[in-house]
């Protein structure tokens, strides 16, 4: 078993509709969990981060938790064409270590 | 911009070589990580520097070796390039180094190896 899991995709959805992306991670002491954005070519850039069991929101974005399940999930509303990128699911496991999904390419058509 | 510099951009190497990149963190952060990405996969940790120390190790041999310097800037060394070492390299800065720290990355060094 991955210890990062996340659908390889890729996830198709309109422009303005709602994208969903899941994440599952293997290790229950894990601490904090981050959604990263990645465009082709370029490096990882933070979206969101999430340490407490439940929802997060900013702006467009809500990340969401749930330690019993070891699942994690970043929603995007009203998605755009330019939010066509492969989005990465990272999970802190303590012990400095940071261990990274093979992340998920979404595609927003107009 | 998340204020993590890398130097150089793209490089490429013959195999048996060895190459060093070079990392500058975000003002005020004391931690380097770097990670390895390879085509397709997601970025693969490889270690941890904090206040100049080895602070965490991903399973990668001990031709992956660095530094950290006491501006918190840091070096990744490869030697004996293989050509699998073919990769983005990316570091990461963040505050502190404990588990819930947030990193930031820099734009990546391109390895090539032929």
């Amino acid at each position: 078993q991955k210890e990062v899991e996340q659908n390889s995709g890729p996830l198709s959805v309109p422009e303005g509709a709602i994208a969903s992306l899941n994440c599952t991670y293997s290790d229950r002491g894990s601490q904090s969990f981050f959604w990263y954005r990645q465009y082709s070519g370029k490096s990882p850039e933070l979206i969101m981060s999430i340490y407490s069991n439940g929802d997060k929101e900013d702006g467009r974005f809500t990340a969401q938790l749930n330690k019993a399940s070891q699942y994690v999930s970043l929603l995007i509303r009203d998605s755009q064409p330019s939010d066509s990128a492969t989005y990465l699911c990272a999970v802190n496991q303590g012990y400095q270590k940071v261990t990274f999904g093979t992340g998920t390419k979404l595609q927003v058509i107009p | 911009e998340t204020g993590v510099t890398q130097s150089p951009t793209h490089l490429i190497k013959t195999r048996g070589q060895q190459v060093t990149l070079r990392c500058s963190s975000q003002s005020g952060h004391n931690t380097v990580s770097w990670y390895q990405q390879a085509l397709g996969q997601g970025p693969q940790f490889i270690f941890q520097y904090y206040r100049e120390e080895e602070n965490g190790r991903g399973n990668f041999p001990p031709r992956f070796s660095g530094l950290q310097f006491p501006n918190y800037s840091s070096e990744l060394n490869v030697n004996a390039l293989e050509l699998d070492d073919s990769a983005l390299y990316l570091c990461a800065s963040s505050l502190a180094g404990g588990a819930t720290d947030t990193q930031y990355f820099g734009p990546g060094t391109r390895l090539t190896v032929l």
